[in-house]
């Protein structure tokens, strides 16, 4: 089946490590997002990447860092630096241009302890 | 996009009744408009979307109207049902090949339908 999955699907972290959420897609798709969710609250873009090897900040973009060296993976990691990482962390994928449908991983709850 | 505005943040409604949550944006070169249904610890899904030149798109119960004039757009539930129950979140996207395609989203909308 064609999807995007992202793992693991709740990671607990002890401060001061980084930690890196998974995001695979076998969609053929070339740009991937990493958004983050805090309860009540709606999506704010991490990073995004339109093609392989290449990839923009969003808008909360200070304490992650991504990778984009395969078009089907888009790694997330959370820094030290990133002063309050416990939120959920959605992970998407779409075709480039044309109005055409973004999909969404399941979804990874980071808990820092 | 660069900014997208939902408005209210809170729905309930009548079991039956009609449900409308409202979006502006900011983005004039924005062209892609979708709506997306989250349930509790999952991922959103993409439940309708529209394109720039199109004023109204219908889908069953679904419905959603754009006005690029205003820089509005709105989704329409009709004779909602439990299951409508969720949190709706609106987007846009300027689709320009090659250049700032970013997927910008609004606050969200959770929605309560009373048996």
């Amino acid at each position: 089946d064609g999807g995007i999955t992202q793992s693991p699907k709740y990671l607990f972290r002890k401060e001061g490590q980084n930690v890196t959420l998974s995001c695979e897609q076998n969609l053929n798709h070339d740009a991937m997002y990493w958004y983050r969710q805090d309860p009540g609250q709606g999506l704010r873009l991490i990073y995004y990447s339109q093609i392989v090897n290449d990839f923009q900040k969003g808008d909360i973009a200070e304490g992650y860092s991504v990778s984009r060296e395969k078009k089907e993976s888009f790694p997330l990691t959370v820094t030290s630096a990133q002063k309050n990482p416990t939120a959920f962390y959605l992970c998407a994928s779409s075709s480039r241009g044309g109005g055409t449908e973004a999909f969404f991983g399941q979804g990874t709850r980071l808990t820092v302890v | 996009g660069e900014n997208v505005e939902q408005h209210p943040s809170t729905l309930s409604v009548q079991e039956g009744d009609s449900a409308v949550i409202k979006c502006t944006y900011s983005d004039s070169a924005s062209n892609y408009f979708p709506w997306y249904k989250q349930e509790l610890g999952k991922g959103p899904q993409l439940i309708i979307d529209i394109r720039s030149n199109v004023g109204e798109k219908k889908d069953q119960r679904i419905a959603v109207t754009l006005n690029k004039t205003a820089k509005h757009f709105s989704l329409h539930i009709t004779e909602t049902q439990p299951e409508d129950s969720a949190v709706y979140f609106c987007a846009d996207r300027r689709d320009i090949i090659l250049g700032n395609e970013k997927l910008t989203f609004g606050t969200g909308t959770r929605l309560t339908i009373i048996p």
